[in-house]
Protein backbone atom coordinates (compact mmCIF):
# COMPACT_ATOMS: atom_id res chain seq x y z
CA UNK A 1 0.00 0.00 0.00
CA UNK A 2 1.42 3.26 -0.74
CA UNK A 3 0.31 7.00 1.01
CA UNK A 4 -1.27 7.12 3.77
CA UNK A 5 -4.10 4.52 5.31
CA UNK A 6 -6.45 4.65 8.10
CA UNK A 7 -8.26 1.80 9.90
CA UNK A 8 -11.20 1.27 10.37
CA UNK A 9 -13.27 3.58 7.91
CA UNK A 10 -15.91 3.84 10.25
CA UNK A 11 -16.65 3.44 13.62
CA UNK A 12 -19.97 3.20 16.04
CA UNK A 13 -18.92 3.21 19.57
CA UNK A 14 -21.09 3.60 22.94
CA UNK A 15 -19.93 6.24 25.50
CA UNK A 16 -18.29 3.05 27.69
CA UNK A 17 -16.62 1.63 24.93
CA UNK A 18 -12.71 1.97 24.61
CA UNK A 19 -11.36 1.46 20.40
CA UNK A 20 -8.88 2.55 18.85
CA UNK A 21 -7.85 4.11 15.29
CA UNK A 22 -4.42 3.13 13.66
CA UNK A 23 -3.34 5.30 10.87
CA UNK A 24 -0.03 4.02 8.97
CA UNK A 25 1.77 6.17 6.57
CA UNK A 26 4.15 4.75 3.78
CA UNK A 27 5.90 7.59 2.49
CA UNK A 28 9.24 7.52 5.11
CA UNK A 29 8.23 11.03 6.65
CA UNK A 30 9.22 11.63 10.01
CA UNK A 31 6.22 13.43 11.35
CA UNK A 32 2.44 12.47 12.16
CA UNK A 33 -0.72 14.23 13.08
CA UNK A 34 -4.30 13.83 14.28
CA UNK A 35 -6.62 15.97 12.94
CA UNK A 36 -10.39 16.21 13.63
CA UNK A 37 -13.21 17.38 11.68
CA UNK A 38 -16.75 18.64 12.73
CA UNK A 39 -19.57 19.14 10.96
CA UNK A 40 -19.51 22.93 9.44
CA UNK A 41 -16.35 22.91 11.79
CA UNK A 42 -12.28 23.59 10.27
CA UNK A 43 -10.19 20.88 10.48
CA UNK A 44 -8.82 20.89 14.18
CA UNK A 45 -5.42 19.63 14.21
CA UNK A 46 -5.06 17.55 17.76
CA UNK A 47 -1.48 16.15 18.38
CA UNK A 48 1.76 16.07 16.29
CA UNK A 49 4.30 13.52 16.50
CA UNK A 50 7.85 14.11 15.14
CA UNK A 51 10.57 11.57 15.15
CA UNK A 52 7.71 9.69 17.82
CA UNK A 53 8.23 11.90 20.02
CA UNK A 54 4.76 14.10 20.47
CA UNK A 55 5.31 17.73 19.90
CA UNK A 56 2.01 19.31 19.42
CA UNK A 57 -1.02 18.63 22.11
CA UNK A 58 -3.78 21.29 21.41
CA UNK A 59 -5.57 21.20 24.31
CA UNK A 60 -7.37 17.71 23.29
CA UNK A 61 -9.51 15.83 26.31
CA UNK A 62 -7.54 13.06 28.09
CA UNK A 63 -10.13 10.94 26.34
CA UNK A 64 -8.20 10.66 23.50
CA UNK A 65 -5.00 9.03 24.00
CA UNK A 66 -2.74 9.12 21.07
CA UNK A 67 -0.07 6.60 20.27
CA UNK A 68 3.07 6.67 18.76
CA UNK A 69 5.45 3.25 18.38
CA UNK A 70 7.48 4.57 15.22
CA UNK A 71 7.23 7.16 12.73
CA UNK A 72 5.23 4.78 10.61
CA UNK A 73 2.54 4.24 13.00
CA UNK A 74 -0.05 6.32 14.37
CA UNK A 75 -2.64 5.32 17.05
CA UNK A 76 -5.14 7.28 18.80
CA UNK A 77 -7.15 5.51 21.44
CA UNK A 78 -10.42 6.43 21.98
CA UNK A 79 -12.25 5.92 25.82
CA UNK A 80 -15.37 6.94 27.47
CA UNK A 81 -16.17 9.51 24.63
CA UNK A 82 -19.29 11.59 24.37
CA UNK A 83 -21.66 12.21 21.45
CA UNK A 84 -20.10 15.54 20.08
CA UNK A 85 -16.87 13.50 19.70
CA UNK A 86 -18.54 12.32 16.72
CA UNK A 87 -16.65 13.27 14.04
CA UNK A 88 -14.34 12.59 10.93
CA UNK A 89 -10.74 12.07 12.06
CA UNK A 90 -8.39 12.43 9.70
CA UNK A 91 -4.42 11.58 9.92
CA UNK A 92 -1.51 12.97 8.15
CA UNK A 93 1.93 12.94 7.99
CA UNK A 94 5.14 14.92 6.14
CA UNK A 95 8.45 15.40 6.43
CA UNK A 96 9.38 17.74 9.48
CA UNK A 97 8.81 20.46 7.01
CA UNK A 98 6.95 20.12 3.94
CA UNK A 99 3.12 19.65 2.77
CA UNK A 100 1.07 16.74 4.61
CA UNK A 101 -0.28 13.88 3.47
CA UNK A 102 -3.57 12.83 4.45
CA UNK A 103 -5.35 9.39 5.13
CA UNK A 104 -8.99 9.06 3.91
CA UNK A 105 -10.17 8.94 7.38
CA UNK A 106 -12.22 7.36 9.91
CA UNK A 107 -15.75 8.57 10.77
CA UNK A 108 -16.57 7.69 14.39
CA UNK A 109 -20.43 7.84 15.63
CA UNK A 110 -20.44 8.05 19.34
CA UNK A 111 -24.04 6.99 20.66
CA UNK B 1 -11.44 33.02 16.95
CA UNK B 2 -11.04 31.44 13.44
CA UNK B 3 -7.36 32.46 12.28
CA UNK B 4 -8.25 31.32 8.63
CA UNK B 5 -11.90 32.00 7.10
CA UNK B 6 -13.48 30.95 4.06
CA UNK B 7 -16.76 32.86 3.58
CA UNK B 8 -18.05 31.14 0.93
CA UNK B 9 -19.47 27.89 1.57
CA UNK B 10 -20.18 26.90 -2.03
CA UNK B 11 -19.36 28.48 -5.49
CA UNK B 12 -20.87 27.04 -8.51
CA UNK B 13 -19.24 27.70 -11.79
CA UNK B 14 -19.47 26.76 -15.65
CA UNK B 15 -17.29 24.72 -17.30
CA UNK B 16 -14.40 26.52 -19.20
CA UNK B 17 -14.79 29.44 -16.68
CA UNK B 18 -12.63 30.47 -14.29
CA UNK B 19 -13.12 29.87 -10.46
CA UNK B 20 -12.03 31.86 -8.23
CA UNK B 21 -11.69 30.78 -3.98
CA UNK B 22 -10.97 33.05 -1.64
CA UNK B 23 -9.31 33.21 1.52
CA UNK B 24 -8.71 35.45 4.16
CA UNK B 25 -6.71 35.63 7.41
CA UNK B 26 -5.72 37.09 10.99
CA UNK B 27 -1.99 35.93 11.89
CA UNK B 28 0.27 37.77 10.94
CA UNK B 29 2.91 34.99 11.73
CA UNK B 30 1.50 32.70 8.81
CA UNK B 31 4.42 32.44 6.53
CA UNK B 32 2.93 29.54 4.23
CA UNK B 33 -0.19 28.90 3.10
CA UNK B 34 -1.50 25.63 1.16
CA UNK B 35 -4.76 24.89 -0.77
CA UNK B 36 -5.70 21.31 -0.42
CA UNK B 37 -8.39 19.53 -2.16
CA UNK B 38 -11.22 16.93 -1.09
CA UNK B 39 -13.30 14.89 -2.43
CA UNK B 40 -16.17 12.65 -0.53
CA UNK B 41 -14.62 10.07 1.32
CA UNK B 42 -11.23 10.69 0.62
CA UNK B 43 -8.29 12.60 2.83
CA UNK B 44 -7.80 16.34 1.63
CA UNK B 45 -5.11 16.24 -1.00
CA UNK B 46 -2.22 18.58 -1.29
CA UNK B 47 -2.95 21.08 -4.33
CA UNK B 48 -0.27 24.01 -4.52
CA UNK B 49 1.05 26.18 -1.92
CA UNK B 50 2.63 29.78 -1.39
CA UNK B 51 5.49 31.31 0.52
CA UNK B 52 4.79 34.75 2.13
CA UNK B 53 7.88 36.16 0.67
CA UNK B 54 5.84 35.66 -2.74
CA UNK B 55 2.56 37.07 -4.19
CA UNK B 56 1.84 34.26 -6.97
CA UNK B 57 2.65 30.94 -7.41
CA UNK B 58 1.28 28.77 -10.92
CA UNK B 59 0.69 25.43 -11.55
CA UNK B 60 -0.64 24.26 -14.77
CA UNK B 61 -4.00 25.44 -14.40
CA UNK B 62 -3.81 26.51 -10.54
CA UNK B 63 -2.74 29.63 -9.58
CA UNK B 64 -2.67 30.48 -6.07
CA UNK B 65 -2.25 34.98 -5.29
CA UNK B 66 -1.26 36.23 -2.02
CA UNK B 67 -1.99 39.77 -0.96
CA UNK B 68 -0.25 40.27 2.27
CA UNK B 69 -1.23 43.63 3.17
CA UNK B 70 -4.92 42.52 2.84
CA UNK B 71 -4.17 39.14 4.37
CA UNK B 72 -5.96 37.50 1.84
CA UNK B 73 -5.22 34.64 -0.93
CA UNK B 74 -7.23 33.37 -3.59
CA UNK B 75 -7.00 30.12 -5.75
CA UNK B 76 -7.27 30.67 -9.55
CA UNK B 77 -8.54 27.79 -11.31
CA UNK B 78 -8.62 28.13 -15.29
CA UNK B 79 -10.23 26.90 -17.51
CA UNK B 80 -12.51 24.81 -14.33
CA UNK B 81 -13.15 21.48 -15.20
CA UNK B 82 -15.77 19.00 -14.27
CA UNK B 83 -13.52 16.97 -11.73
CA UNK B 84 -12.71 19.87 -9.75
CA UNK B 85 -15.69 19.88 -7.78
CA UNK B 86 -14.71 19.23 -4.36
CA UNK B 87 -14.11 20.94 -1.36
CA UNK B 88 -11.33 23.61 -1.48
CA UNK B 89 -9.78 23.92 2.27
CA UNK B 90 -7.55 26.94 2.49
CA UNK B 91 -4.51 26.78 5.28
CA UNK B 92 -1.85 28.51 6.85
CA UNK B 93 1.45 27.69 8.46
CA UNK B 94 3.88 28.95 11.08
CA UNK B 95 6.48 26.80 11.84
CA UNK B 96 6.00 25.36 15.94
CA UNK B 97 8.86 25.59 17.99
CA UNK B 98 9.82 22.00 16.75
CA UNK B 99 10.06 22.60 13.04
CA UNK B 100 6.85 21.17 12.77
CA UNK B 101 4.50 22.63 9.76
CA UNK B 102 1.10 23.55 12.42
CA UNK B 103 -1.62 23.46 10.04
CA UNK B 104 -4.54 26.11 10.62
CA UNK B 105 -7.52 25.54 8.33
CA UNK B 106 -10.08 27.36 7.29
CA UNK B 107 -14.28 25.71 6.94
CA UNK B 108 -13.84 24.78 3.14
CA UNK B 109 -15.55 26.34 -0.16
CA UNK B 110 -17.73 23.82 -2.21
CA UNK B 111 -16.97 24.07 -5.81
CA UNK B 112 -19.36 23.01 -8.54
CA UNK B 113 -18.53 22.84 -11.79
CA UNK B 114 -21.52 23.13 -13.57
CA UNK B 115 -21.45 20.86 -17.01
Amino acid sequence: ETGVTQTPRHLVMGMTNKKSLKCEQHLGHNAMYWYKQSAKKPLELMFVYNFKEQTENNSVPSRFSPECPNSSHLFLHLHTLQPEDSALYLCASSRTEGEQYFGPGTRLTVT
Amino acid sequence: DQQVKQNSPSLSVQEGRISILNCDYTNSMFDYFLWYKKYPAEGPTFLISISSIKDKNEDGRFTVFLNKSAKHLSLHIVPSQPGDSAVYFCAASALSNFGNEKLTFGTGTRLTIIP
